[in-house]
């Protein structure tokens, strides 16, 4: 079974504060995307990374895949109340066609 | 709206009745999932389908869920004989095959049940 940990659980900031979420495994991932989620509504794919070391930029985000493929990271620069929101990784193992979502860090971002 | 489609978006049902969400995919996407997602979690994999075959079933789908998709299009997931522990949200998503840059997927908004 494959397991995606995501830390941390919960985060709270203040406006302009930078924040860092990671997404860790035992396992290793053909490729990995980041989503956002917020309430009642279904995830929204911020992006999709498949190469070991490869560093993604979205804006104020950026993404990065660990160079074994099995963990990654999100940084945000400068937060804003708009981030505020579940914030997921998904990883995709081999051939398999399903993801396997980590459980999510709902990010708080206070004006 | 070209995006991923799910009716209804909310049902609230009493216990031991039988519920039905459909899904429209996106119109070129031939790969279409669901998914379940409780409050607190990440979403997990129910079922995939690639065009109308059914090619993947997680043990999380008990004999009491059913999925089809007859056409290759559009997609329904049945839950007969509703218990509590059913209340969640029903995500459904679809992806086109695409080589080299992963297994990118996309979520409908979701279809929320609760059984009371």
């Amino acid at each position: 079974t494959q397991l995606l940990e995501q830390s941390p659980q919960f985060l709270s900031i203040q406006e302009g504060e930078n924040l860092t979420v990671y997404c860790n495994s035992s396992s290793v991932f053909s490729s990995l995307q980041w989503y956002r989620q917020e309430p009642g509504e279904g995830p929204v794919l911020l992006v999709t990374v498949v190469t070991g070391g490869e560093v993604k930029k979205l804006k104020r985000l950026t993404f990065q895949f660990g160079d074994a493929r099995k963990d990654s990271s999100l940084h945000i620069t400068a937060a804003q109340p708009g981030d505020t929101g579940l914030y997921l990784c998904a990883g995709a193992a081999g051939s398999a066609r399903q993801l396997t979502f980590g459980s999510g860090t709902q990010l708080t971002v206070l004006p | 709206d070209t995006g991923v489609s799910q009716d209804p978006r909310h049902k609230i049902t009493k216990r031991g009745q039988n519920v039905t969400f459909r899904c429209d995919p996106i119109s070129e996407h031939n790969r279409l999932y669901w998914y379940r997602q409780t409050l607190g979690q990440g979403p997990e994999f129910l079922t995939y389908f690639q065009n109308e075959a059914q090619l993947e079933k997680s043990r999380l789908l008990s004999d009491r869920f059913s999925a089809e998709r007859p056409k290759g299009s559009f997609s329904t997931l049945e839950i007969q004989r509703t218990e509590q522990g059913d209340s969640a949200m029903y995500l459904c998503a679809s992806s086109f095959p695409q080589t080299g840059i992963g297994n990118t997927i996309y979520f409908g908004e979701g279809s929320w049940l609760t059984v009371v």
